[in-house]
């Protein structure tokens, strides 16, 4: 049980462009989602919590506009990179609390972003 | 605001040995604690967690951890090293269970055959 994952588990594209990655909770209901963002060897960095049905809070320093995220369900977040940039190339992984085991964060496996 | 240290980036320990991975957190209410496990280009996979009662806490793959108050510790050990356990380990704290976690830097820990 809590399984979560995400799609794409690996995207390159073009320089200004935009890349839609998808997390989805398999066998629960998230009520809070989270994303994260993490450098070659370093740790995770939060960058914004996504309850369902309500807009994400940013953390600071993170731009809203660019970083676009939808909790549209209990069961799937998206995270948009509007525009991007060789500078955004990181490894992005969301996790997800559930109401059945609310004091626990599950974790996608993540998405290697490379951009050219 | 909360922290977390992990002292030493890199472990190696030969296999056999004991496994002793070292975190201390800061908190100003009582944490909730987590030790998660990366390995290469995935993402983290939850070892154990302390929320509440019982101070030593058992995880998967044989892991363990003690919550112990007056030193601010939470550190995993396991007493035989598999050259399977050779990952990232991350230590974490948050406030309750729906708020977001505080990474450590990370252990990367070796097991030398």
């Amino acid at each position: 049980g809590a399984v979560v994952s995400q799609h794409p588990s690996r995207v390159i594209c073009k320089s200004g462009t935009s890349v839609k990655i998808e997390c989805r909770s398999l066998d629960f209901q998230a009520t809070t989602m989270f994303w994260y963002r993490q450098f070659p060897k370093k740790s995770l960095m939060l960058m914004a919590t996504s309850n369902e049905g309500s807009k994400a809070t940013y953390e600071q320093g993170v731009e809203k506009d660019k970083f676009l995220i939808n909790h549209a369900s209990l069961t799937l977040s998206t995270l948009t990179v509007t525009s991007a940039h060789p500078e955004d190339s990181s490894f992005y992984i969301c996790s997800a609390i559930g109401t059945s085991s609310p004091d626990t964060q599950y974790f996608g496996p993540g998405t290697r972003l490379t951009v050219l | 605001a909360q922290s977390v240290t992990q002292l030493g980036s890199h472990v190696s320990v030969s296999e056999g040995a004991l496994v002793l991975l070292r975190c201390n957190y800061s908190s100003s209410v009582p944490p909730y604690l987590f030790w998660y496990v990366q390995y290469p280009n995935q993402g983290l996979q939850l070892l154990l967690k302390y929320t509440t009662g019982a101070t030593l806490v058992k995880g998967i793959n044989g892991f363990e951890a003690e919550f112990k108050k007056s030193e601010t510790s939470f550190h995993l050990t396991k007493p035989s090293a598999h050259m399977s356990d050779a990952a990232e380990y991350f230590c974490a704290v948050t406030l309750s269970g729906n708020t977001p976690l505080v990474f450590g830097k990370g252990t990367r820990l070796s097991v030398i055959a």
